[in-house]
């Protein structure tokens, strides 16, 4: 199985202060036959589903605000909040969908 | 608008069976697959498993096979997820998810609200 993990477990960040979010997986989820990382980001709030902010590692949601982006390649990834906003408060997971057991990450909370 | 509105809260006892229903709307149902994610209170997300919505199709995690069971019904356009044998640390919120293409390796779009299954003597 490929195992997600994320640093840090949690993070306090200003309002309009960036919070980057890193994710690493055991092994790459870079697929060489198409370039595709197969890396999402999810946000969740308390008592929500998690939200589909970011696929294939730096494709942004639609919908999702410009001051959430992806990037990273291969086995490193980052999650950054350009510019920290009140309803950002929530946990933050990555996933992998290279391969089954899809997996995701332990959760990074940021709060204010 | 794509919604997945699934069926209720749950309490099952030790042994028992659960079976939690998806109800999928504003989309072609058969194009796209559901995944099955649970998440036990205060803890992350765990992935069951993969249902194609096209041809039954599944594919399961390792940890749950022989005790889950994913199928569709095209003609209501529902997915149930049948969890057997359920024990105690079964106790978690179990989400649907819609695939974002038809194959199993795609992330999930759309969540739906979720379904608290309580295992408990």
């Amino acid at each position: 199985d490929i195992v997600m993990t994320q640093s840090p477990d949690s993070l306090s960040v200003s309002l309009g202060e960036r919070a980057t979010i890193n994710c690493k997986s055991s092994q790459s989820v870079l697929y060489s036959s198409n370039n595709k990382n197969y890396l999402a980001w999810y946000q969740q709030k308390p008592g929500q589903p998690p939200k589909l902010l970011i696929y294939w590692a730096s494709t942004r949601e639609s919908g999702v605000p410009d001051r959430f982006s992806g990037s990273g390649s291969g086995t490193d990834f980052t999650l950054t909040i350009s510019s920290l906003q009140a309803e950002d408060v929530a946990v933050y997971y990555c996933h992998q969908y290279y391969s089954t057991p899809f997996t995701f990450g332990p959760g990074t909370k940021v709060d204010i | 608008q794509v919604q997945l509105v699934q069926s209720g809260a749950e309490v099952k006892k030790p042994g028992a069976s659960v079976k939690v229903s998806c109800k999928a709307s504003g989309y072609t149902f058969t194009n796209y697959g559901i995944n099955w994610v649970r998440q036990a209170p205060g803890q992350g997300l765990e992935w069951m498993g993969w249902v194609s919505a096209n041809n039954g199709n599944t594919n399961y995690a390792q940890k749950f096979q022989g005790r889950v069971t994913m199928t569709t019904d095209t003609s209501t356009t529902t997915v149930y997820m049948e969890l057997r044998s359920l024990r105690s640390d079964d106790t978690a919120v179990y989400y649907c998810a819609k695939g974002a293409d038809s194959g199993t390796w795609y992330y999930s779009d759309y969540w739906g609200q979720g379904a608290l299954v309580t295992v408990s003597s």
